[in-house]
C-alpha cells in the first residue's frame, strides 16, 4: 500500500490563482480530511469527509471547497488564491468515523505570492 | 475551546522513560482519547488512544486515571528520534465527527 499520498510536494501561486490539492489513499477509508499548518497556530481542520458523496466543513473552511466522488480520493480546491493561504496542508485518513486513527500523507507547502 | 492542556515542552534522556502528560476534566463518557505525533516537517503520525483502559502497543503506552480526567503517554526507552510535538486530542465516536489539534508538547530527547 502507498497509504495516503499528495502532490504536489511544493507549489507557489500568485493572489487570484486557482490550483486543485490531489489527496488519495489505496486503504479503503472511509474518513479522509484537510488540515493546514501554520508557524505557531498547530493543525487545523479545514473540511473533512465521512465518504464518497458526503463532506463538511472544519474549523478554517472559508476560502477552500473539497468533493469526495470517490472513497479514494479527496482534492481540496482553492479558488482564488490569498496570502494567508499560504500554509502546509496535509490529508489524512482513517478506516471510519468511529475511531480517529488517521494516517497522514507528507504535505504540501504551498507560498501565494 | 481547549479541551485538553499539556505542557509546553519537555526533556527526556535517551534511554530514559518519557513520561508526557495530559489534562482533559471535561472528557465525557463517550470520548476517545487519542495521541499523535508530529516529527518536523512531517505529517503527524498516530500513536494510540483508549477509552478508559489502559492501553500499550509497539510505540507506546497510555495510562487513563480512573476518572478519565487525565491521562499519560509513555514512551518506555526515549531515543532521539521521539524528539517530536506530541498531541493529545479527545474525541466522540461520530460526535463531532473530527480531531481538533491543540499546540501540543514539544519533547526534547537529548543524548
Amino acid at each position: 500500500n502507498a497509504g495516503v499520498t499528495q502532490t504536489p510536494k511544493f507549489q507557489v501561486l500568485k493572489t487570484g490563482q486557482s490550483m486543485t490539492l490531489q489527496c488519495a489513499q489505496d486503504m479503503n477509508h472511509e474518513y479522509m480530511s484537510w488540515y493546514r499548518q501554520d508557524p505557531g497556530m498547530g493543525l487545523r481542520l479545514i473540511h473533512y469527509s465521512v465518504g464518497a458523496g458526503i463532506t463538511d466543513q472544519g474549523e478554517v473552511p472559508n476560502g477552500y471547497n473539497v468533493s469526495r466522488s470517490t472513497t479514494e480520493d479527496f482534492p481540496l480546491r482553492l479558488l482564488s488564491a490569498a496570502p494567508s493561504q499560504t500554509s502546509v496542508y496535509f490529508c489524512a485518513s482513517s478506516y471510519n468515523r468511529d475511531i480517529l486513527a488517521q494516517y497522514f500523507g507528507p504535505g504540501t507547502r504551498l507560498t501565494v505570492t | 475551546d481547549a479541551k485538553t492542556t499539556q505542557p509546553t515542552s519537555m526533556d527526556c534522556a535517551e534511554g530514559r522513560a518519557a513520561n508526557l502528560p495530559c489534562n482533559h476534566s471535561t472528557i465525557s463518557g463517550n470520548e476517545y482519547v487519542y495521541w499523535y505525533r508530529q516529527i518536523h516537517s512531517q505529517g503527524p503520525q498516530y500513536i494510540i488512544h483508549g477509552l478508559k483502559n489502559n492501553e500499550t502497543n509497539e510505540m507506546a503506552s497510555l495510562i487513563i486515571t480512573e476518572d478519565r480526567k487525565s491521562s499519560t503517554l509513555i514512551l518506555p526507552h526515549a531515543t532521539l528520534r521521539d524528539t517530536a510535538v506530541y498531541y493529545c486530542i479527545v474525541c466522540a465516536p461520530r460526535g463531532t465527527d473530527k480531531l481538533i489539534f491543540g499546540t501540543g508538547t514539544r519533547l526534547q530527547v537529548f543524548p
